[in-house]
């Protein structure tokens, strides 16, 4: 069984940084899927954040790419991401995940909750 | 960038009946990259429907796609009382992914 399990620090201030980590299990991460992160602010949609390919390829949202840095680790079946500087407008349910292009993001982690306030 | 549309936000329909689901892409897509997620409330999406038609392991047959171009739908048979939540449409174009606003199903 796949089981994806995210983990990081749940409140923040502003302009420090949002560190996030993934580690998937039942799957290895080595494998030709794509495993990225996805958020979503209090009440509204999912917002695509970027991902990492079993190339160690990254591919980020436009609007956030200046921020955004996301990375594998192999040996510990792990990837993690990183964004900086945070503000208010960065609270939300953030989403590990990790799929393919034409099947679709099968597996999905629980979602962590992360809160940038003064 | 590609943005997707989805319409209505909100469906109020009641058990058993049909719902239809609309993605509109701002301009044409390959409809192998077009995929449908279920949201119940305080869960991580599920994946419903991938390659705009193809339903994902475990999926009822209930649940079905279709589309093709800048147009997509997804359509809901004989509504259940699990089906009411909200649905999300997302694509994959030029390395990139994007979704959809979201459609809320709510109980009529």
């Amino acid at each position: 069984q796949v089981q994806l399990h995210g983990s990081g620090p749940g409140l923040l201030k502003p302009s420090e940084t949002l560190s996030l980590t993934c580690t998937v299990s039942g799957f290895s991460i080595r494998l030709d899927y794509y495993w990225g992160w996805i958020r979503q602010p209090p009440g509204k949609g999912l917002e695509w954040i970027g991902s990492v390919d079993h190339t160690g390829s990254t591919y980020n949202n436009p609007s956030l790419k200046s921020r955004v840095a996301i990375s594998v680790d192999t040996s510990r079946n792990q990837f993690s991401l990183n964004l900086s500087p945070v503000t208010a407008a960065d609270t939300a349910v953030y989403y590990c995940a990790g799929g393919k292009s034409v099947s679709g993001t099968v597996y999905w982690g629980q979602g962590t909750l992360v809160t940038v306030s003064s | 960038e590609i943005v997707l549309t989805q319409s209505p936000g909100t469906l109020s329909l009641s058990p058993g009946e049909r719902a239809t689901l609309s993605c509109r892409a701002s301009q044409s897509v390959s409809s192998r990259y077009l995929a449908w997620y279920q949201q119940r409330p305080g869960l991580a999406p599920r994946l419903l429907i991938y390659g705009t038609s193809n339903r994902a392991t475990g999926i009822p047959d209930r649940f079905s796609g279709s589309g093709s171009g800048t147009d997509f739908t997804l359509t809901i048979n004989r509504l259940e009382p699990e089906d009411f939540a909200v649905y999300h449409c997302q694509l994959y174009d030029d390395s990139a992914y994007t979704f959809g606003q979201g459609t809320k199903l709510e109980i009529k």
